[in-house]
């Protein structure tokens, strides 16, 4: 099966300053890599993905690259503001099956 | 107009009970899935139903089972709860890739 490791599992930022997640999947038929914002108490949300045919994507503040080679894809997110403070999470689907194997997740704290 | 709902959102529950979670969406997709939030925030797959058919079962115990009534339902029950159930368990729902999460529902079996 799938296996998707995050880093760092805490990353502390200035405010304004950029933040980089970084994951690592196992399985070399995975086609499809979200990335997913959780605030405390709320549900995972979608906030950018990526498909095995593209290395970059990029959506305002955020950019997601994938290097198909090494297996790991990043998220990128500039001019960082209070509001990105929440769990980032990374995922894969199972050899391109149904469902996602996610990462342990990234605590972002923006500093003021 | 919520794409992914589910009820109830808290659930607080002695050991030993049966209890059911709900999960809808309005989205048309044909996948629904159920996930489980440990308190380190782990998220796991546990099932997901694709037009009534179970495509994923991860080794999740025989007390879990999931239901679906149609394409929009993906009900899930839990007989003989345990203390090591407590727990977020999420929804989610999808056609071709992205997921999209219900609200959650929060467990837990005192």
């Amino acid at each position: 099966g799938e296996n998707v490791e995050q880093h760092p599992s805490t990353l502390s930022v200035q405010e304004g300053d950029s933040a980089v997640i970084k994951c690592t999947y196992s399985d070399s038929a995975s086609n499809y890599f979200p990335w997913y914002k959780q605030e405390l108490g709320k549900r995972p949300q979608l906030i950018i993905d990526i498909r095995s045919n593209v290395g970059e994507k990029k959506d305002q503040r955020i950019a997601v690259t994938l290097n198909k080679t090494a297996k790991h894809f990043s998220l990128h997110i500039t001019e960082t503001q209070p509001e990105d403070s929440a769990v980032y999470f990374c995922a894969a689907p199972p050899g391109g099956a149904d469902g996602l194997t996610f990462g342990k997740g990234t605590h972002l704290i923006i500093q003021p | 107009d919520t794409a992914v709902s589910q009820t109830p959102k808290y659930l607080v529950t002695q050991m030993g009970n049966d209890k059911s979670i709900k999960c809808e969406q309005n989205l048309g997709h044909d996948t629904m899935y159920w996930y489980k939030q440990d308190s380190k925030k782990f998220l796991k797959i546990m099932f997901s139903y694709n037009n009534k058919e179970l495509i994923i079962n991860e080794t999740v115990p025989n007390r879990f089972s999931p239901k679906s009534p149609d394409k929009a339902h993906l009900n899930l029950h839990i007989n003989s709860l345990e203390l090591g159930d407590s727990a977020v368990y999420f929804c989610a729902s999808s056609q071709v890739g992205a997921q999209y999460f219900g609200p959650g529902t929060r467990l837990l079996v005192l």
